[in-house]
């Protein structure tokens, strides 16, 4: 069984359209994340966020925003996408509380092509 | 999180021992130590973490310095799917860990047959 799933795989749209990215885990973690990596390989976090609060990269555009319907999934909503925003995105989960040092379980990635 | 540092790339033959090292000189006392690689096209994946003592896991062992200002990851016998980003990181175990990681550059292991 997949521990962290995202979909869709890949995703072309153009820009000013706008889009979903649905991640799921079973591993009963109470903690999600998104993560950006660009064409360099670099990988930011964009949000966090868990039944207590929401933790937002200040540098994310307010035309990001999470949403989560359950502690199971962490949805990526994207609005007026533009070229920029090309990238591929990783879900992750983890298990939280003060003293815990879990490690976070990633997705396999959504490539975000915008044309 | 205090900033780790890694070699760009570095580069093994198959199936010989392959020692990862980083570097923080900044760490903290509740700092953990954390590792994470990335294969081509998958998600960044565990591979060990640590406070003080040498750890020992199925993937690999991270042996950290006595003053925690290095640390390093040791492959015992590398193999072509170990090629890969390692990343060196640093976590704080006070945080209750909601912020996640904080992922640096990390570095480019290469294989070679």
């Amino acid at each position: 069984d997949t521990a962290v799933s995202q979909t869709p795989k890949y995703l072309v749209t153009q820009m000013g359209n706008d889009k979903s990215i649905k991640c799921e885990q079973n591993l009963g973690h109470d903690t999600m994340y998104w993560y950006k990596q660009d064409s360099k390989k670099f990988l930011k976090i964009m949000f966090s966020y868990n039944n207590k609060e929401l933790i937002i990269n200040e540098t994310v555009p307010n035309r990001f925003s999470p949403k989560s319907p359950d502690k199971a999934h962490l949805n990526l909503h994207i609005n007026s996408l533009e070229l920029g925003d090309s990238a591929v995105y990783f879900c992750a989960s983890s298990r939280s509380g003060q003293g815990y040092n879990s490690p976070l379980h990633f997705g396999n990635g959504t490539r975000l092509t915008v044309t | 999180d205090a900033k780790t540092t890694q070699p760009n790339s570095m580069e093994s033959n198959e199936e010989e021992p392959v020692h990862l090292p980083c570097n923080h000189s900044t760490i903290s006392g509740t700092d953990y130590i954390h590792w994470y690689r990335q294969l081509p096209s998958q998600g960044p994946e565990y591979v060990i973490h640590g406070l003080t003592s040498n750890v020992n896991n199925r993937m690999a062992s991270l042996a950290i310095a006595e003053d925690r200002k290095s640390s390093t990851l040791i492959l015992h016998r590398a193999t072509l799917r170990d090629a890969a980003v390692y990343y060196c990181i640093l976590r704080d175990e006070t945080g209750g860990g909601a912020d996640g990681l904080t992922f640096g550059k990390g570095t480019h292991l290469i294989i070679q047959p």
